[in-house]
């Protein structure tokens, strides 16, 4: 099955600094890569994704990239702001309505 | 956006005893939902798959027995947990797929099972 790691785990940034995080995934086909946001107690946001066909995907300060040959894919947070403070989660599935599987996540700190 | 909706959002109950969680999909179909476990600190794990009208299809290591999931009818799934017991506590969510909501899962917000 599926297997997607994260990196790193925990993540403290100055407020106005950029943030980035890593994951890669193991199933070749795998074609969907969702970003979620999770503040405490409460559900996963989807906060930006992408598909296979494409390589980037930039959502106003959020931006995500993709590597298929590498299996690889990002998230790039710039002018970071106290309230992008949560746990950021990276997923992969082979798209339409099949599961995901989620990285470990990590716990972005801005420091003001 | 798509909404689902979850109950109970909090639940507090003896050792032994079984709790129903339910998933409702308010404005769309929900041909495929998911059901996660999500421990203090740690990502989501996938529990089981459950296509309206079949059975579900559990992940490893999850227990059929204990985790009955019923998915019924197109807007709305059920976990029960059996006999549950304190490692059972755990922040239980729901996502659901299907027509009207893309691609995307949209995710409930959340059950938070306390077993005494």
């Amino acid at each position: 099955g599926e297997n997607v790691e994260q990196h790193p785990s925990t993540l403290s940034v100055q407020e106005g600094d950029s943030a980035v995080i890593k994951c890669t995934y193991s199933d070749s086909a795998s074609n969907y890569f969702p970003w979620y946001k999770q503040e405490l107690g409460k559900r996963p946001q989807l906060i930006i994704d992408i598909r296979s066909n494409v390589g980037e995907k930039k959502d106003q300060r959020i931006a995500v990239t993709l590597n298929k040959t590498a299996k690889h894919f990002s998230l790039h947070i710039t002018e970071t702001q106290p309230e992008d403070s949560a746990v950021y989660f990276c997923a992969a599935s082979r798209g339409g309505n099949e599961k995901l599987t989620f990285g470990t996540g990590t716990r972005l700190t801005i420091i003001p | 956006g798509a909404v689902v909706s979850q109950h109970p959002s909090r639940v507090i109950c003896k050792s032994g005893t079984s709790v129903k969680i339910e998933c409702r999909s308010l404005d769309f179909q929900a041909t495929t939902m998911f059901w996660y476990r999500q421990f203090p600190k740690k990502s989501l794990m996938l529990m089981a798959t459950s296509n309206e009208g079949s059975k579900a299809t559990y992940e490893q290591g999850v227990e059929k027995d204990k985790f009955l999931i019923n998915h019924a009818s197109l807007t709305l799934s059920t976990l029960t947990v059996t006999s549950a017991h304190p490692e059972d506590s755990s922040f239980y969510i729901c996502s659901a797929s299907g027509q009207g909501a893309g691609n995307e899962q949209f995710f409930g917000p959340g059950t938070r099972l306390t077993v005494l």
